[in-house]
Protein backbone atom coordinates (compact mmCIF):
# COMPACT_ATOMS: atom_id res chain seq x y z
CA UNK A 1 0.00 0.00 0.00
CA UNK A 2 1.28 3.28 -0.80
CA UNK A 3 2.04 5.58 2.28
CA UNK A 4 3.92 7.84 4.25
CA UNK A 5 4.31 7.09 7.30
CA UNK A 6 5.89 9.28 10.70
CA UNK A 7 6.98 8.12 14.02
CA UNK A 8 5.81 8.38 16.55
CA UNK A 9 2.43 9.65 15.98
CA UNK A 10 2.28 11.14 19.90
CA UNK A 11 5.34 12.53 22.14
CA UNK A 12 5.49 14.54 25.24
CA UNK A 13 8.69 15.73 26.16
CA UNK A 14 10.72 18.75 27.96
CA UNK A 15 12.71 21.87 26.91
CA UNK A 16 16.42 21.09 25.35
CA UNK A 17 15.96 17.67 24.43
CA UNK A 18 16.53 16.60 21.21
CA UNK A 19 14.17 14.50 19.42
CA UNK A 20 13.53 13.36 15.67
CA UNK A 21 10.17 12.45 14.25
CA UNK A 22 11.16 10.14 11.19
CA UNK A 23 9.13 9.93 7.67
CA UNK A 24 9.15 7.33 4.95
CA UNK A 25 7.54 7.15 1.99
CA UNK A 26 7.29 3.86 -0.33
CA UNK A 27 6.37 5.39 -3.48
CA UNK A 28 9.83 6.43 -5.05
CA UNK A 29 8.53 9.86 -4.70
CA UNK A 30 11.32 12.78 -5.25
CA UNK A 31 9.66 15.73 -3.39
CA UNK A 32 9.33 15.53 0.76
CA UNK A 33 8.06 18.29 2.66
CA UNK A 34 7.01 18.73 6.21
CA UNK A 35 4.37 21.00 7.71
CA UNK A 36 3.13 22.17 10.96
CA UNK A 37 -0.60 22.69 11.92
CA UNK A 38 -1.71 25.50 14.23
CA UNK A 39 -5.00 26.45 15.23
CA UNK A 40 -5.52 29.54 13.38
CA UNK A 41 -2.60 29.92 11.18
CA UNK A 42 -3.69 26.51 9.17
CA UNK A 43 -0.62 24.42 7.61
CA UNK A 44 2.88 26.39 7.32
CA UNK A 45 6.01 24.43 5.27
CA UNK A 46 9.09 23.86 7.49
CA UNK A 47 11.23 22.71 5.07
CA UNK A 48 11.16 20.74 1.67
CA UNK A 49 13.83 18.60 -0.28
CA UNK A 50 13.09 18.19 -4.23
CA UNK A 51 15.47 15.27 -4.09
CA UNK A 52 18.38 13.10 -2.49
CA UNK A 53 20.80 15.85 -0.66
CA UNK A 54 19.02 18.99 -1.99
CA UNK A 55 16.94 20.47 0.55
CA UNK A 56 15.63 24.49 1.37
CA UNK A 57 13.70 26.01 3.70
CA UNK A 58 9.90 27.27 3.70
CA UNK A 59 8.05 29.61 5.60
CA UNK A 60 9.13 28.65 9.47
CA UNK A 61 13.04 26.78 9.55
CA UNK A 62 13.94 28.23 12.71
CA UNK A 63 14.41 25.54 15.22
CA UNK A 64 14.30 22.76 13.12
CA UNK A 65 16.75 20.92 10.78
CA UNK A 66 16.15 17.98 7.98
CA UNK A 67 18.62 15.55 6.28
CA UNK A 68 17.86 13.64 2.93
CA UNK A 69 20.31 10.60 2.65
CA UNK A 70 17.56 8.58 1.23
CA UNK A 71 15.12 8.88 -1.41
CA UNK A 72 12.42 7.47 0.93
CA UNK A 73 13.25 9.05 4.43
CA UNK A 74 13.12 12.43 5.49
CA UNK A 75 13.33 13.16 9.49
CA UNK A 76 12.48 16.31 10.97
CA UNK A 77 15.08 17.13 14.11
CA UNK A 78 14.77 19.43 16.35
CA UNK A 79 17.94 19.72 18.14
CA UNK A 80 16.83 21.76 21.21
CA UNK A 81 13.42 21.70 21.23
CA UNK A 82 11.02 24.53 22.94
CA UNK A 83 7.25 24.78 24.11
CA UNK A 84 6.41 26.97 20.60
CA UNK A 85 7.10 23.76 18.75
CA UNK A 86 4.22 22.22 20.43
CA UNK A 87 2.29 21.76 17.71
CA UNK A 88 0.99 18.98 15.25
CA UNK A 89 3.65 17.79 12.44
CA UNK A 90 2.86 16.58 8.89
CA UNK A 91 5.22 15.20 6.39
CA UNK A 92 4.50 14.45 2.85
CA UNK A 93 5.69 13.43 -0.76
CA UNK A 94 4.87 13.84 -4.39
CA UNK A 95 6.28 12.32 -7.39
CA UNK A 96 8.60 15.05 -8.61
CA UNK A 97 8.10 18.95 -7.88
CA UNK A 98 7.91 19.49 -11.57
CA UNK A 99 4.73 17.40 -11.99
CA UNK A 100 1.56 18.52 -11.27
CA UNK A 101 0.96 15.46 -9.06
CA UNK A 102 -0.64 16.06 -5.30
CA UNK A 103 0.90 15.46 -2.19
CA UNK A 104 0.95 12.37 0.05
CA UNK A 105 0.09 13.28 3.59
CA UNK A 106 1.49 10.56 6.82
CA UNK A 107 -0.99 10.36 9.86
CA UNK A 108 1.12 13.00 12.19
CA UNK A 109 3.01 13.71 14.68
CA UNK A 110 1.98 15.46 17.82
CA UNK A 111 4.31 17.18 19.79
CA UNK A 112 4.28 18.36 23.31
CA UNK A 113 7.08 20.38 24.40
CA UNK A 114 7.01 21.45 28.23
CA UNK B 1 5.15 36.66 -2.30
CA UNK B 2 2.43 33.98 -2.35
CA UNK B 3 -0.34 33.78 -0.39
CA UNK B 4 -4.12 32.02 0.04
CA UNK B 5 -6.60 33.21 1.80
CA UNK B 6 -10.15 31.11 3.28
CA UNK B 7 -12.00 33.87 4.49
CA UNK B 8 -14.32 31.63 6.83
CA UNK B 9 -13.69 29.38 9.68
CA UNK B 10 -16.47 27.60 9.61
CA UNK B 11 -18.80 26.55 7.22
CA UNK B 12 -22.03 25.23 8.06
CA UNK B 13 -24.65 23.93 5.46
CA UNK B 14 -28.08 21.69 5.82
CA UNK B 15 -27.75 18.30 4.45
CA UNK B 16 -28.81 18.41 0.85
CA UNK B 17 -28.26 21.40 0.36
CA UNK B 18 -25.32 22.91 -2.38
CA UNK B 19 -21.98 24.01 -0.31
CA UNK B 20 -19.39 26.32 -0.94
CA UNK B 21 -16.09 26.56 0.42
CA UNK B 22 -14.14 29.73 -0.56
CA UNK B 23 -10.37 30.28 -1.25
CA UNK B 24 -8.42 33.12 -2.82
CA UNK B 25 -5.32 33.51 -3.73
CA UNK B 26 -2.26 35.65 -4.69
CA UNK B 27 1.33 34.90 -6.91
CA UNK B 28 2.83 36.77 -8.89
CA UNK B 29 2.82 34.00 -11.69
CA UNK B 30 0.53 31.24 -12.38
CA UNK B 31 -0.84 28.94 -9.73
CA UNK B 32 -1.32 25.61 -9.23
CA UNK B 33 -4.23 25.39 -6.85
CA UNK B 34 -5.18 22.34 -4.87
CA UNK B 35 -8.19 21.62 -2.40
CA UNK B 36 -7.61 18.63 0.73
CA UNK B 37 -10.17 17.49 3.63
CA UNK B 38 -8.81 16.63 6.67
CA UNK B 39 -10.66 14.22 8.74
CA UNK B 40 -9.93 13.93 12.51
CA UNK B 41 -6.19 12.04 13.79
CA UNK B 42 -5.51 11.87 9.72
CA UNK B 43 -3.29 13.45 7.44
CA UNK B 44 -4.52 15.80 4.43
CA UNK B 45 -6.51 13.97 1.57
CA UNK B 46 -6.52 15.16 -2.12
CA UNK B 47 -9.61 16.10 -3.58
CA UNK B 48 -9.06 17.85 -6.75
CA UNK B 49 -6.68 20.21 -8.17
CA UNK B 50 -6.46 22.96 -10.91
CA UNK B 51 -2.91 23.47 -13.59
CA UNK B 52 -4.63 24.34 -16.69
CA UNK B 53 -7.38 24.38 -19.08
CA UNK B 54 -11.00 24.07 -18.13
CA UNK B 55 -12.15 26.44 -15.09
CA UNK B 56 -14.46 23.96 -13.57
CA UNK B 57 -12.14 21.03 -11.69
CA UNK B 58 -14.21 17.54 -10.71
CA UNK B 59 -12.84 16.03 -7.97
CA UNK B 60 -13.20 12.97 -5.33
CA UNK B 61 -16.45 12.76 -3.57
CA UNK B 62 -18.41 14.45 -5.96
CA UNK B 63 -16.67 18.32 -5.12
CA UNK B 64 -15.71 20.43 -7.53
CA UNK B 65 -14.00 23.86 -8.18
CA UNK B 66 -14.24 26.77 -10.22
CA UNK B 67 -11.17 28.66 -10.88
CA UNK B 68 -11.63 32.34 -11.34
CA UNK B 69 -8.69 33.87 -13.17
CA UNK B 70 -9.78 37.37 -12.67
CA UNK B 71 -10.91 36.92 -9.03
CA UNK B 72 -8.39 35.17 -7.90
CA UNK B 73 -10.65 32.70 -6.45
CA UNK B 74 -10.88 28.76 -6.19
CA UNK B 75 -13.92 27.80 -4.16
CA UNK B 76 -14.66 24.15 -3.57
CA UNK B 77 -18.18 23.62 -4.37
CA UNK B 78 -20.62 20.40 -4.13
CA UNK B 79 -24.61 20.40 -5.11
CA UNK B 80 -26.01 18.22 -1.97
CA UNK B 81 -24.09 18.35 0.60
CA UNK B 82 -23.88 14.88 2.89
CA UNK B 83 -23.33 14.67 6.84
CA UNK B 84 -20.34 12.56 5.95
CA UNK B 85 -18.25 15.67 4.41
CA UNK B 86 -17.99 17.09 7.53
CA UNK B 87 -14.50 18.07 8.38
CA UNK B 88 -11.46 20.53 7.39
CA UNK B 89 -10.44 21.81 4.31
CA UNK B 90 -7.49 23.35 3.29
CA UNK B 91 -6.69 25.09 0.36
CA UNK B 92 -3.46 25.36 -1.19
CA UNK B 93 -1.65 27.22 -4.14
CA UNK B 94 2.08 27.00 -5.30
CA UNK B 95 3.44 29.68 -7.74
CA UNK B 96 4.74 28.07 -11.23
CA UNK B 97 7.01 30.83 -11.79
CA UNK B 98 8.18 32.62 -8.28
CA UNK B 99 11.62 29.90 -8.44
CA UNK B 100 10.57 28.40 -5.22
CA UNK B 101 8.98 25.13 -4.84
CA UNK B 102 7.27 26.01 -2.03
CA UNK B 103 3.41 25.41 -1.28
CA UNK B 104 1.20 27.40 0.43
CA UNK B 105 -1.78 26.71 2.53
CA UNK B 106 -4.59 28.79 3.53
CA UNK B 107 -5.86 28.76 7.56
CA UNK B 108 -8.51 25.86 6.58
CA UNK B 109 -12.73 25.36 6.49
CA UNK B 110 -14.63 23.33 8.99
CA UNK B 111 -17.48 22.01 7.14
CA UNK B 112 -20.67 21.19 9.01
CA UNK B 113 -23.15 19.49 7.42
CA UNK B 114 -26.42 18.89 9.51
CA UNK B 115 -28.75 16.11 9.46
Amino acid sequence: EAQVTQNPRYLITVTGKKLTVTCSQNMNHEYMSWYRQDPGLGLRQIYYSMNVEVTDKGDVPEGYKVSRKEKRNFPLILESPSPNQTSLYFCASSYSINSNQPQHFGDGTRLSIL
Amino acid sequence: AQSVAQPEDQVNVAEGNPLTVKCTYSVSGNPYLFWYVQYPNRGLQFLLKYITGDNLVKGSYGFEAEFNKSQTSFHLKKPSALVSDSALYFCAVRDLTSGTYKYIFGTGTRLKVLA
